[in-house]
């Protein structure tokens, strides 16, 4: 257990449906950073957030949105899905110490 | 912002021979360059990290190298063994900034 929880493990639904994936960082750490990695690709960075607030964006789709509430755990909206945002998101946080922890990521799958 | 490639993609080696992965950056702020292993389905793990204070860190038998001159680091895996197999990402980030950019990962295959 890496102390970096997020829930569904899985999550099966259709086309231009609205999903929430769910993260809580390990205790301690104010960041949460989320990354989606396609079929056999890298990890693409999508958003970052301290403290709840957000930090830093990357390659993060205007159907997409996330929040940190003041628990620190964080919420990754996505909207309107496509079959192509099939994926495993994962988050994670960080500690200076050791660097990035990730969670066990979430398998979206899009049919 | 910062740009990390990574080569080879792929990679297979015959158990017990050695694995070398490399990796460019190309933002000089760049000072933090951590190395994941990803087995399949499963999440990246923080296998070894260096700082750009040092040009070299072992820890068994994996190996990180750092030449902030050329802006390259490299991941050196000796003794390779079946379980060394997956996919290998590097990442560069500048401490303090603490987002992860990462490399496109390279698959190890190594056969016993």
């Amino acid at each position: 257990d890496s102390g970096v929880t997020q829930t569904p493990k899985h999550l099966i639904t259709a086309t231009g449906q609205r999903v929430t994936l769910r993260c809580s960082p390990r205790s301690g750490d104010l960041s949460v950073y989320w990354y989606q990695q396609s079929l056999d690709q890298g990890l693409q960075f999508l958003i970052q957030y301290y403290n709840g607030e957000e930090r830093a964006k990357g390659n993060i789709l205007e159907r997409f949105s996330a929040q940190q509430f003041p628990d620190l755990h964080s919420e990754l909206n996505l909207s309107s899905l496509e079959l192509g945002d099939s994926a495993l998101y994962f988050c994670a946080s960080d500690d200076r110490a050791y660097g990035y922890t990730f969670g066990s990521g979430t398998r979206l799958t899009v049919v | 912002g910062e740009n990390v490639e990574q080569h080879p993609s792929t990679l297979s080696v015959q158990e017990g021979d050695s694995a070398v992965i490399k990796c460019t950056y190309s933002d000089s702020a760049s000072n933090y360059f951590p190395w994941y292993k990803q087995e399949l389905g499963k999440r990246p793990q923080l296998i070894i990290d260096i700082r750009s204070n040092v040009g070299e860190k072992k820890d068994q038998r994996i190996a990180v190298t750092l030449n902030k001159t050329a802006k390259h680091f490299s991941l050196h895996i000796t003794e390779t063994q079946p379980e060394d197999s997956a996919v290998y990402f590097c990442a560069a980030s500048m401490t303090g900034a603490n987002n992860l950019f990462f490399g496109t990962g390279t698959r190890l295959t190594v056969i016993p």
